[in-house]
């Protein structure tokens, strides 16, 4: 059954810790991203990665971190140098080259 | 910078009608334009592509136009649902450089039974 796994759905953090988020992906895809969402507002590229070992800051990358050692996979970091965290975050894969985009179900993640 | 809207933010419709939905972009120079369906605390569901060289995608209810030197799409669903209810996002991707798409604020659908 193909498609992108994000895990944790919910996560909770508490002030000054580094929470990881998992995203994996069955797909083959080269290409994948982590967005961010709030109420009220667009989905806001926070980092991607077109081929393995290779990424780019997006928009808001300030205070979080990524790694690409797998094609499958590209976990985020949300560090404690990001200020306000409490979000929705959601992961994205492609074929690359403007190819469909498939998104995973999320991982709401709150700090308490 | 590429700039999505899709007005309006929200908007209710009886059950049965056809829902028209708009998203205009500033730079036509894209590669495709993508339409998404988003529940409530869940991810983006992909309806319809739609590649810079074509007119129009269908998809069982659903029919998705582009005018690409006017920087518009459509989305029609016929015969609309309360199964429909949920927000509809548009995204644009670039024709030259990175893969990133820009995304609308979306439109927050209500079909009322």
């Amino acid at each position: 059954d193909g498609g992108i796994t994000q895990s944790p759905k919910y996560l909770f953090r508490k002030e000054g810790q580094n929470v990881t988020l998992s995203c994996e992906q069955n797909l083959n895809h080269d290409a994948m991203y982590w967005y961010r969402q709030d109420p009220g507002q667009g989905l806001r590229l926070i980092y991607y990665s077109q081929i393995v070992n290779d990424f780019q800051k997006g928009d808001i990358a300030e205070g979080y971190s990524v790694s690409r050692e797998k094609k499958e996979s590209f976990p985020l970091t949300v560090t404690s140098a990001q200020k306000n965290p409490t979000a929705f975050y959601l992961c994205a894969s492609s074929m690359g080259g403007g190819s469909e985009a498939f998104f995973g179900q999320g991982t709401r993640l709150t700090v308490v | 910078k590429q700039e999505v809207t899709q007005i309006p933010a929200a908007l209710s419709v009886p059950e049965g009608e056809n829902l028209v939905l708009n998203c205009s972009f500033t730079d036509s120079a894209i590669y495709n334009l993508q339409w998404f369906r988003q529940d409530p605390g869940k991810g983006l569901t992909s309806l319809l592509l739609i590649q810079s060289s074509q007119r129009e995608q269908t998809s069982g209810r659903l029919n998705a136009s582009l005018d690409k030197s006017s920087g518009r799409s459509t989305l029609y669903i016929a015969a609309s649902q309360p199964g429909d209810s949920a927000t509809y996002l548009c995204a644009v991707s670039p024709l030259y450089g990175n893969n990133r798409l820009a995304f609308g604020k979306g439109n927050q659908v209500v079909v009322i039974p």
